[in-house]
């Protein structure tokens, strides 16, 4: 079974503050996501990635940046957090794109105060 | 704009029912439809991808059509169990290929009752 890990599980910070989000895929797959979940809405892609070293842009980026370190690693980065960024985020790999099936990691639930 | 829209919102079935649950979009290329289950506070779960232009799959008590000519989807589900109580959600994917975009929509909560 495919298997994404996320950490941590819940974060609480002040607004200002800087906070890395963890994502790690043994799935050997090339794509991973990150993605925002708010109430009332569909999951938004805030930055992905081809694969060590690469990372694309999504649809809703400001505020974030984003760093692929190993093809096993997705890291998600808030530098200056601000409570709009409170949210529950999720991490996704897949072998590629198109109709591939997407994998998910159990989500890191941010507090931004 | 909201380019995916599921109903109903919510929907409460008791145990042992079936229950249909509705999909329409707007996104253009449609090159597939995937439905996934969403438990309360966990990650999603794949429970099945359409492709062709009419297609129809079924995964033990989950079955799905698609319609792409009416940009129309639905996701069956017979027999509920209390377990089937989530939030499933419809994804539609613009292109075959890892430069799409998927496509979310905001989920139809289920419960189910005894």
């Amino acid at each position: 079974e495919a298997a994404v890990t996320q950490s941590p599980r819940n974060k609480v910070t002040v607004t200002g503050g800087n906070v890395t989000l963890s994502c790690r895929q043994t799935n050997s797959h090339n794509y991973m996501y990150w993605y925002r979940q708010d109430t009332g809405h569909g999951l938004r892609l805030i930055h992905y990635s081809y694969g060590a070293g690469n990372l694309q842009i999504g649809d809703v980026p400001d505020g974030y940046k984003a760093t692929r370190t190993t093809q096993e690693d997705f890291f998600l980065l808030l530098e200056l957090a601000s409570p709009s960024q409170t949210s529950l985020y999720f991490c996704a790999s897949s072998g590629g794109g198109g109709a591939e099936t997407l994998y998910f990691g159990s989500g890191t639930r941010l507090t931004v105060l | 704009k909201t380019q995916v829209e599921q109903s109903p919102q919510s929907l409460v079935v008791r145990q042992g029912e079936n229950c249909v649950l509705q999909c329409n979009y707007s996104v253009t290329p449609d090159n597939h439809l995937r439905w996934f289950k969403q438990d309360t506070g966990k990650g999603l779960v794949s429970l099945t991808v359409l492709v062709d232009q009419k297609d129809k799959t079924s995964n033990g008590r989950y079955s799905a059509t698609l319609d792409k000519d009416a940009k129309h989807s639905t996701l069956h589900i017979t027999a509920t169990l209390l377990d089937d109580t989530a939030t499933y959600i419809c994804v539609v994917g613009d292109r075959g290929s890892a430069l799409g975009r998927l496509h979310f929509g905001a989920g139809t909560q289920l419960i189910v009752i005894p």
